[in-house]
């Protein structure tokens, strides 16, 4: 069975320090890799596609980058956190042309401070 | 652009009630639309997803119906129960041209609240 895993669940970081937020799949080959934040009071946005190795694409401009140095792997990071990157942060997975729907991993809450 | 739509923002029943929450879109040229609950603190569990070219689908006490000529999705909850707190929102996936990378358009949800 499909399953998703990101970690950590929580995390405290200080303004200006670096990010690194991990998601993995398992279960699946070639999925489509999501990352989304949700904030308070402004619903889900997504900031990061993935349709493959190495094919990231952005959906808002930000301090944020993301990587995926392999297939069922998916990476969020910063070089210097702002206090506006604090958030819930969701990664989820889709599999490539199916008919199938999004699975969502269960998220990490940043509070950058 | 599509723009989503959950009515009620917020509701609060008895335990055992039947109830529905709405979705609203404004744009009928989807792929599918997926219905999610969220408990506080905690990700996404999908819980219904209905393809364009369905009328319903059905989990359980959970039935989710979707028209797409009038841009409405409804989630009907039978025998409300207070684990059935949380908040739902619907998604819609978007059909470009029958491709798409899969950018899911949010409601802001209906945060649920079942008393006993």
């Amino acid at each position: 069975s499909q399953t998703i895993h990101q970690w950590p669940a929580t995390l405290v970081q200080p303004v200006g320090s670096p990010l690194s937020l991990e998601c993995t799949v398992e279960g699946t080959s070639n999925p489509n890799l999501y990352w989304y934040r949700q904030a308070a009071g402004r619903g889900l946005q997504l900031l990061f596609y993935s349709v493959g190795i190495g094919q990231i694409s952005s959906e808002v401009p930000q301090n944020l980058s993301a990587s995926r140095p392999q297939d069922r792997q998916f990476i969020l990071s910063s070089k210097k956190l702002l206090l506006s990157d604090s958030g819930f942060y969701l990664c989820a997975w889709r599999t490539q042309g199916a008919i199938f729907g999004y699975t969502f991993g269960s998220g990490t809450r940043l509070t950058v401070v | 652009k599509q723009e989503v739509t959950q009515i009620p923002a917020a509701l609060s029943v008895p335990e055992g009630e039947n109830l529905v929450l709405n979705c609203s879109f404004t744009d009928s040229a989807i792929y599918n639309l997926q219905w999610f609950r969220q408990d506080p603190g905690k990700g996404l569990t999908s819980l219904l997803l209905i393809q364009s070219s369905q009328r319903e689908q059905t989990s359980g006490r959970l039935n989710a119906s979707l028209d797409k000529s009038s841009g409405r999705s409804t989630l009907y909850i039978a025998a409300s129960q207070p684990g059935d707190s949380a908040t739902y929102l619907c998604a819609l996936l978007p059909n470009a041209g029958g491709t798409s990378y899969g950018k899911l358009t949010f409601g802001q949800g209906t945060i649920l609240t079942v008393h006993p």
